[in-house]
């Protein structure tokens, strides 16, 4: 069964960092892009970032470019999101997705990120 | 403000054929494939129509997906109590760089 749980969310003041983990489960993960894509709450859908099966192509929505770092370690059948900087509209359930542009797409339950001072 | 554009609601009565409209551009559903996806209450989304118009296995043949020129739109034929939920389309955009996602279609059955 192809499994997706996401962990290290959290309460984080504004400015601050927290590092997302995404530990796929029920297939190789090397095969697939991976993303982040993020729900405020009551809001709709917004994608984050994504990466290629290597890790040598990455891609960020323009608000956290500079700030996010997607990255995935393909021995732990991982992938991470380092956010720095937070933001108030950064907080938001951060799902972990993986797909191949068809049929396989599979969501995790997400993790929650709340910046507050 | 959503690159693809979605009608915030949409409703039907049981039994009744309902369509869900997303409109982009060129740099996004006009050149790309176009994605659907389901959002039951309190839970992650799930793949609903992939490639314009191909459902995954397990979904039923109720849901049917279309795409022409810069939009794209999902029909609920035979609609029940257990398809209310919210509803996005996704595709990718060119010029972002990135996936883009319509800002939803919250369907009531009414």
């Amino acid at each position: 069964e192809v499994q997706l749980v996401e962990s290290g969310g959290g309460l984080v003041q504004p400015e601050g960092s927290l590092r997302l983990s995404c530990a796929a489960s029920g297939f190789m993960s090397n095969n697939y892009w991976m993303n982040w894509v993020r729900q405020a709450p009551g809001k709709g859908l917004e994608w984050v970032a994504n990466i290629n099966q290597d890790g040598s192509e990455k891609y960020y929505v323009d608000s956290v470019k500079g700030r996010f770092t997607i990255s995935r370690d393909n021995a732990k059948n991982s992938l991470y999101l380092q956010m720095n900087s937070l933001r108030a509209e950064d907080a938001a359930v951060y799902y972990c997705v993986a797909e191949d542009g068809r049929d396989f797409d599979y969501w995790g339950q997400g993790t929650l990120v709340t910046v507050s001072s | 403000q959503s690159v693809l554009t979605q009608p915030p609601s949409a409703s039907g009565t049981p039994g009744q054929r309902v369509t869900v409209s997303c409109s982009g551009s060129n740099s996004n559903i006009g050149s790309y494939y176009v994605n659907w996806y389901q959002q039951l209450p309190g839970t992650a989304p799930k793949l609903l129509i992939y490639l314009n118009n191909q459902r995954p296995s397990g979904v039923p043949d109720r849901f049917s997906g279309s795409k022409s020129g810069t939009s794209a739109s999902l029909a609920i034929s035979g609609l029940r109590s257990e398809d209310e939920a919210d509803y996005y389309c996704a595709t990718w955009d060119n010029s972002l760089s990135g996936r883009v996602f319509g800002g939803g279609t919250k369907l009531t059955v009414l």
